[in-house]
């Protein structure tokens, strides 16, 4: 267990849709980062946050969002959803200070129908 | 041009034996990190193993060291007397400078599927 939360753990809708998920970080971390594993794309990152603020964005579509909350759980939103939008859907963290280390989340698996 | 080369899709390794998965790696900036993940078919993320660009020796933890050429920019990933357990998907990453036109967010490669047989 690395400590990192993700909720659900698996989400189900349908292409137009938009959803919500949801990461908690390993207690203490200020980093969060969102990451899509995809057949077609493989692992790619797509958004950190430190500490409440934005820090870098990779390969994050504009139909996407995230942010950081006060007590630094993270939401990645997913909106207009398409078919290629399916995957695993992964929150890591790291430590303040040590980005030696990123911690996965268990993942969300979303499938668009 | 990838930045993370994995070249080898899939490993069939007796149980026991040592194994070397390949990691090749591209990139200008003279500070960053390597890193191996393993994904077993449940899907979760395991970090094994970091190698930072400046560490002057390789890193080991418990059955996993990092084989780190930094001349060929290669980052292996060594598993030394292989167990059934570790069948599963390995992903060797880079974190490039942040600031530096990248990240902290981490590149990954495509993977190797490594399967120990008993």
């Amino acid at each position: 267990d690395s400590g990192v939360t993700q909720t659900p753990k698996h989400l189900i809708t349908a292409t137009g849709q938009r959803v919500t998920l949801r990461c908690s970080p390993r207690s203490g971390d200020l980093s969060v980062y969102w990451y899509q594993q995809s057949l077609d794309q493989g692992l790619q990152f797509l958004i950190q946050y430190y500490n409440g603020e934005e820090r870098a964005k990779g390969n994050i579509l504009e139909r996407f969002s995230a942010q950081q909350f006060p007590d630094l759980h993270s939401e990645l939103n997913l909106s207009s959803l398409e078919l290629g939008d399916s995957a695993l859907y992964f929150c890591a963290s790291s430590p303040e200070g040590n980005t030696d280390t990123q911690y996965f989340g268990p993942g969300t698996r979303l499938t668009v129908l | 041009a990838q930045k993370i080369t994995q070249t080898q899709p899939g490993m069939f390794v007796q149980e026991k034996e040592a194994v070397t998965l390949d990691c090749t790696y591209d990139t200008s900036d003279p500070s960053y990190g390597l890193f191996w993940y393993k994904q077993p078919s449940s899907g979760e993320m395991i970090f094994l193993i970091y190698q930072g660009s400046y560490d002057q020796q390789n890193a080991t933890e418990g059955r996993y060291s990092l084989n780190f050429q930094k001349a060929r920019k290669s980052a292996n990933l060594v598993i030394s007397a292989s167990q059934l357990g570790d069948s599963a998907m390995y992903f060797c990453a880079m974190r490039e400078a942040p600031g530096g036109g990248g990240a902290d967010g981490l590149t990954f490669g495509k993977g190797t599927h490594l399967i120990i047989q008993p």
